[in-house]
């Protein structure tokens, strides 16, 4: 069965330090990669995605994320953090099964000091 | 842009009260996906719907129940209320049976007292 681990549950950052964000995936096969975003309040939004080729992404908002097969990890990045990124991220990573439904990480909090 | 609408942001309702979370999206989306979402659990999934009348269970279906009759609109229906159903309740759609990212509403936020 896929399974997604996001080791830290929060992490704190200044602003304008650089940011790496976590996540290992458990997969049979080559998976699709999943990065969104969680404002306060808000639903998710897509980030960034992989599915197959470069294995380097790149998102939206200045992120990026690298797809490590060796490392099972598709780990994102920014190089300069900014306080509105204070949020929730969420990896995922899918298929399951033949109806595509994606697996959640239990998420990341983001906090950004001034 | 895809939009995903969740008719209430917040809600609350009685325990053993029978409730409804409505879904409608605009994109003519096969697939619909109502979650949970609790802290430090993430997102569990509920249930899920590939076309019209047609709905697989989740991780937890266990106290909901799903209609979706119409392509736009998926509602999530809690028969009982109960107070441990208190939580954050996602909708989302995608098109087809695909790897195509998810979209979601905005959520609702549900306390059962």
């Amino acid at each position: 069965a896929q399974s997604v681990t996001q080791p830290d549950i929060h992490i704190t950052v200044s602003e304008g330090a650089s940011l790496e964000l976590r996540c290992n995936y458990s997969y049979g096969a080559t998976p699709y990669l999943f990065w969104y975003v969680q404002s306060p309040g808000q639903g998710l939004q897509l980030l960034l995605k992989y599915f197959s080729g470069d294995t380097l992404v790149q998102g939206i908002k200045g992120f990026e994320a690298e797809f490590k097969r060796s490392q099972s990890s598709f780990n994102l990045r920014k190089p300069s953090v900014h306080w509105s990124d204070a949020a929730e991220y969420f990896c995922a990573v899918g298929p399951r099964g033949g109806s595509y439904i994606p697996t959640f990480g239990r998420g990341t909090s983001l906090i950004v000091h001034p | 842009d895809v939009k995903v609408t969740q008719s209430s942001r917040y809600l609350v309702k009685r325990t053993g009260e029978k409730v409804f979370l409505e879904c409608v999206q605009d994109m003519d989306h096969e697939n619909m996906f109502w979650y949970r979402q609790d802290p430090g659990l993430g997102l569990r999934l509920i249930y899920f719907s590939y076309d019209v009348k047609m709905k697989e269970k989740g991780d937890i279906p266990e106290g909901y129940s799903v209609s979706r009759e119409k392509k736009e609109r998926f509602s999530l229906i809690l028969e009982s209320a109960s107070t441990n159903q208190t939580s954050m309740y996602l909708c989302a759609s995608r098109p087809g049976h695909s790897n195509q990212p998810q979209h979601f509403g905005d959520g609702t936020r549900l306390s059962i007292l």
